[in-house]
């Protein structure tokens, strides 16, 4: 069974804190790595892709370590904007997704 | 910005009822997909769809479940026989990824409750 496996959190930081999340696949296989973030009771949203380099989009970081099958994602100076869940998702090498539970991030004033 | 439409946004039935799901996906997009997330759990994939016919599907996407795509625009997920436990949000997504699941885009969901 693939399995995408994450700490369920909550993480509660303040506003400026860095956080990271971490995030474990079963499926060597898998070729495609994204994290996505939910609002309550709403869609998921992407909020990167993850490339086997690495890559950075403003604040936020990412990083897959194929060999340990696992991924992460940085925040840094974090928001009262970016509390959500945070998803991480894996191809099944085939045309769906496996979401794993995802990691509450809650940051405070 | 393109995105995908999902209604009605929230639909009551009765157990044993037949519902039927739409979606818009976003129009040039090929790859469709449908996931549900009953309340407090991981987001599960059901089916997903591409040239017209079903590409994969899940243990859950049994017998009850069909998709079509009755015209240009539309993608439907319907439900036969609702059973209680098919209370959950659902979500569509495309992508427009050709060769592998490329980033996908969410629709906003379609709250389920079976009564």
């Amino acid at each position: 069974r693939k399995e995408v496996e994450q700490d369920p959190g909550p993480f509660n930081v303040p506003e400026g804190a860095t956080v990271a999340f971490n995030c474990t696949y079963s499926n060597s296989a898998s070729q495609s790595f994204f994290w996505y973030r939910q609002d309550c009771r709403k869609e998921p949203k992407l909020l990167m892709s993850v490339y086997s380099s690495g890559n950075e989009d403003g604040r936020f970081t990412a990083q897959l370590n194929r060999a340990s099958q696992y991924i992460s994602l940085l925040i840094r100076d974090s928001k009262l904007s970016d509390s959500a869940t945070y998803l991480c998702v894996v191809d099944d090498y085939g045309q769906n997704f496996v979401f794993g539970p995802g990691t509450r991030l809650s940051v405070l004033p | 910005e393109p995105e995908v439409t999902q209604t009605p946004s929230h639909q009551v039935t009765q157990m044993g009822q037949e519902v039927i799901l739409r979606c818009v996906p976003i129009s040039n997009h090929l790859y469709f997909y449908w996931y549900r997330q009953i309340l407090g759990q991981k987001v599960e994939f059901l089916v997903s769809f591409y040239n017209n016919e079903i590409s994969e599907k899940s243990e859950i996407f049994d017998d009850q479940f069909s998709v079509e795509r009755p015209d240009g625009s539309n993608f439907t997920l319907k439900i036969r026989s609702t059973k209680l436990e098919d209370s959950a949000m659902y979500f569509c997504a495309s992508s427009d990824a050709a060769g592998g699941p490329g980033e996908q885009f969410f629709g906003p969901g379609t709250r389920l409750t079976v009564l």
